[in-house]
């Protein structure tokens, strides 16, 4: 199974101010048609997760700009260019190259 | 606008079944491979198992293979699972998920509200 491994899992950020998160794969996420499926999602308290940003980097209709994806082969970064309140809640990485379907163990983003 | 909305949840005994359905709406369902994503009690996400658009084929997690199974009726838009053998261990909210095609599994890009099943004594 690929073991997708994120950092770090608590994340204090101040208003207004950058954050990231980083997801790494135990292996390569390209698949054999040239695509990377590397999907990232938002959970706020008490809701369904929510997709931001898949293959990557496209960013799903309705996020906010402030929303960017990045990264390729086994290393990803979700960043948050400026934290706003609602961004708080916990935001898990997925693999959709190789079965089985895998999810990282998620960031809890707080407010300081 | 897109919906799903789990049913089916409750508390059983150990070794006991439950049958969770999803409702969708919104969008062309026989169009869409759909999955179940489960979330223990303060944990992360956990796949359980897809079904392509059709439903001729099927995919299980380890974990539940032999004793789930995933199903969907394209005439009435819902999704089941049919979960037997259950352990304390399947304790979770259970989520049903849309893919992004017939046979694209590889992403999940709208999620129902979650369903609770609870395990226990």
């Amino acid at each position: 199974d690929v073991v997708m491994t994120q950092s770090p899992l608590s994340l204090p950020v101040t208003l207004g101010q950058p954050a990231s998160i980083s997801c790494r794969s135990s292996q390569s996420l390209v698949y054999s048609d040239g695509n990377t499926y590397l999907n990232w999602f938002q959970q706020r308290p008490g809701q369904s997760p929510r997709r931001l940003i898949y293959k990557v980097s496209n960013r799903d209709s309705g996020v906010p700009d402030r929303f960017s994806g990045s990264g390729s082969g086994t290393d990803f970064t979700l960043k948050i260019s400026r934290v706003e309140a609602e961004d708080v809640g916990v935001y898990y990485c997925m693999q959709g190259t190789q079965w089985p379907i895998t999810f990282g163990q998620g960031t809890r983003l707080e407010i300081k | 606008e897109v919906q799903l909305l789990e049913s089916g949840g409750g508390l059983v005994k150990p070794g006991g079944s439950l049958r969770l359905s999803c409702a969708a709406s919104g969008f062309t369902f026989s169009n869409y491979a759909m999955s179940w994503v489960r979330q223990a009690p303060g944990k992360g996400l956990e796949w359980v198992s897809t079904i392509s658009g059709s439903g001729g084929s099927t995919y299980y997690a380890d974990s539940v293979k032999g004793r789930f199974t995933i199903s969907r009726d394209n005439s009435k838009n819902t999704l089941s699972l049919q979960m037997n053998s259950l352990r304390a261990e399947d304790t979770a909210v259970y989520y049903c998920a849309k893919g992004c095609g017939s046979t694209c599994y590889s992403d999940y890009d709208f999620w129902g509200q979650g369903t609770l099943v609870t395990v226990s004594s």
